[in-house]
C-alpha cells in the first residue's frame, strides 16, 4: 500500500532532550516536507527536500534539522526541544515531474503529536 | 504569508451543496489552484486542482473565475463526513516549493 509513515504517533519528552521523528515513503517520491500545526495557525512548513541531499527551509525552520540521505526517508530532528515546539507534526511527499507544471498532489502521514515538558 | 484568503468558517446543511470561496488576487499566470481538506487531526487529503478551466472529479468541482483571482470549491451534496478544514493553496512546480497552506476554512455540515 502506498503510504507515508511517521513514527512515533505520540511523543512526550522533556526540554533539551534530543529527539528524532521519522518519516518514510514507499512511493519513490522526490519531494518530501515537514509541517507543524498549531491551533489557530494552520499548517506551517518547517523544511522541504526536492531530492536526496537537497533540503531547504520552509517558513518556521528555527530549532529543527532535517536530512535526506536516502530518497525514502526524511527525518525531523530536534536537537534541543523546547516547550514552544509542542505541536502536531505532519510529513508529506509527492513526485516531482515537470518544473513549471502543476506539481503533484501531496500525500500526508498520519501525524506525530509531540509534547515537550 | 499565505497567498490565499479564505473565510474562517462556514456552515452547510446536509444534502445541500457546499460552496467554499478562496481569494488569490496575486496569483501569477502559471500558478495552479489546489484544494486539500483535513478531517479532525488526520493528515490533509488532496481534493482537486486546476489552472483556469473548471474541473470536476469524484469528490468535488472547482470553479475558477476568468481573471483567476478567486475560486470556489463545490461539494455537490454535502454529508456529515465532509465536516473538515479546507485549504486552498496556489503553487507552480519548481518555483514555489514552500507550499504554504494557511489557516483554511472550517466547514460544519449541519444535520
Amino acid at each position: 500500500e502506498a503510504q507515508v509513515t511517521q513514527n512515533p504517533r505520540y511523543l512526550i519528552t522533556v526540554t533539551g532532550k534530543k529527539l528524532t521523528v521519522t518519516c518514510s515513503q514507499n512511493m519513490n517520491h522526490e519531494y518530501m516536507s515537514w509541517y507543524r500545526q498549531d491551533p489557530g495557525l494552520g499548517l506551517r512548513q518547517i523544511y522541504y527536500s526536492m531530492n536526496v541531499e537537497v533540503t531547504d527551509k520552509g517558513d518556521v525552520p528555527e530549532g529543527y534539522k532535517v536530512s535526506r540521505k536516502e530518497k525514502r526517508n526524511f527525518p525531523l530532528i530536534l536537537e534541543s526541544p523546547s516547550p514552544n515546539q509542542t505541536s502536531l507534526y505532519f510529513c508529506a511527499s509527492s513526485p516531482f515531474r515537470d518544473r513549471g507544471g502543476p506539481g503533484e498532489k501531496l500525500f500526508f502521514g498520519s501525524g506525530t503529536q509531540l509534547s515537550v515538558l | 504569508d499565505a497567498k490565499t484568503t479564505q473565510p474562517t468558517s462556514m456552515d452547510c446543511a446536509e444534502g445541500r451543496a457546499a460552496n467554499l470561496p478562496c481569494n488569490h488576487s496575486t496569483i501569477s499566470g502559471n500558478e495552479y489552484v489546489y484544494w486539500y481538506r483535513q478531517i479532525h487531526s488526520q493528515g490533509p487529503q488532496y481534493i482537486i486542482h486546476g489552472l483556469k478551466n473548471n474541473e470536476t472529479n469524484e469528490m468535488a468541482s472547482l470553479i475558477i473565475t476568468e481573471d483567476r483571482k478567486s475560486s470556489t470549491l463545490i461539494l455537490p451534496h454535502a454529508t456529515l463526513r465532509d465536516t473538515a478544514v479546507y485549504y486552498c493553496i496556489v503553487r507552480v512546480a519548481g518555483r514555489d516549493d514552500k507550499i504554504i497552506f494557511g489557516k483554511g476554512t472550517r466547514l460544519h455540515i449541519l444535520p
